[in-house]
C-alpha cells in the first residue's frame, strides 16, 4: 500500500523568502507524484506532476519539485513566495499512471505568507 | 482545458432528507471520476470511484447505500447523500482524470441541520 507523509502541518514564511514544503512517500512499486494547492473553500488545483523523465519538475506559479527516489521524497520549492501563495498544499501519490488512477493524499501543509 | 464543475457549491438540508451533488467535466470526457470527502483542516478521503456505465467502486468503510453514485454519461457523475444526518456535514469534492492527472471540482459544502 502507498502512503504520503507531509511532516509540516504549517509553514510560516515572510514574503519574498524561499520556501520548501516536504513530502515523503512509501510504495512498493513505481510511483507518480503530484502537488496540489487548495485555496479556502475551493477545490484542488494541480501545481505539478512527476510521471517519468527529469527528476526536477517545474509547475505553475513559480513552483518546482524534485523527485528523489533514494530518499523517497518529492519536496516542493519556490525561491520567492508571495502573499497570494498562502494556501493549503497537498502532496499525492499514485501507483498507476493514467486517468483512472486513485490518488493517496498527504495530510497537507498550510503555507502562511506574511509581510 | 480540464475544467471540472460541481453543483451546488453549498447546500443546507434537514436531517433525514437526501441531497444530490453533480460533478461535470466541462471540456473533456471522463470515464472515471472520483468522489472525496474533506473534513475541516484534514486531508481528502477517497470515498468511491465512479465508472461510466457501471457500478461505482467504494472504499472500505464507505456505505454504498448511503452515498449513491451514478455516472450516467462521460461528463456527469452524481453523488446522492441519502437520509442525511449532521455527521454527513462535510466538504465533498469530485475529480476527473485527464492526461495522467486528476482535475478537481470546486467542492460542495454540505450542512445537515
Amino acid at each position: 500500500a502507498q502512503s504520503v507523509t507531509q511532516l509540516d502541518s504549517q509553514v510560516p514564511v515572510f514574503e519574498e523568502a524561499p520556501v520548501e514544503l516536504r513530502c515523503n512517500y512509501s510504495s512498493s512499486v513505481s510511483v507518480y507524484l503530484f502537488w496540489y494547492v487548495q485555496y479556502p473553500n475551493q477545490g484542488l488545483q494541480l501545481l505539478l506532476k512527476y510521471l517519468s523523465g527529469s527528476t526536477l519538475v517545474k509547475g505553475i506559479n513559480g513552483f518546482e519539485a524534485e523527485f528523489n527516489k533514494s530518499q523517497t521524497s518529492f519536496h516542493l520549492r519556490k525561491p520567492s513566495v508571495h502573499i497570494s501563495d498562502t494556501a493549503e498544499y497537498f502532496c499525492a501519490v499514485s501507483e498507476v499512471p493514467g486517468t483512472a488512477s486513485k490518488l493517496t493524499f498527504g495530510t497537507g501543509t498550510r503555507l502562511q505568507v506574511t509581510l | 482545458g480540464a475544467v471540472v464543475s460541481q453543483h451546488p457549491s453549498r447546500v443546507i438540508c434537514k436531517s433525514g432528507t437526501s441531497v444530490k451533488i453533480e460533478c461535470r467535466s466541462l471540456d473533456f470526457q471522463a470515464t472515471t471520476m472520483f468522489w472525496y470527502r474533506q473534513f475541516p483542516k484534514k486531508s481528502l478521503m477517497l470515498m468511491a470511484t465512479s465508472n461510466e456505465g457501471s457500478k461505482a467502486t467504494y472504499e472500505q468503510g464507505v456505505e454504498k447505500d448511503k452515498f449513491l453514485i451514478n455516472h450516467a454519461s462521460l461528463t456527469l457523475s452524481t453523488l446522492t447523500v441519502t437520509s442525511a444526518h449532521p455527521e454527513d456535514s462535510s466538504f465533498y469534492i469530485c475529480s476527473a482524470g485527464r492526461t495522467s492527472a486528476q482535475y478537481f471540482g470546486p467542492g460542495t459544502r454540505l450542512t445537515v441541520t
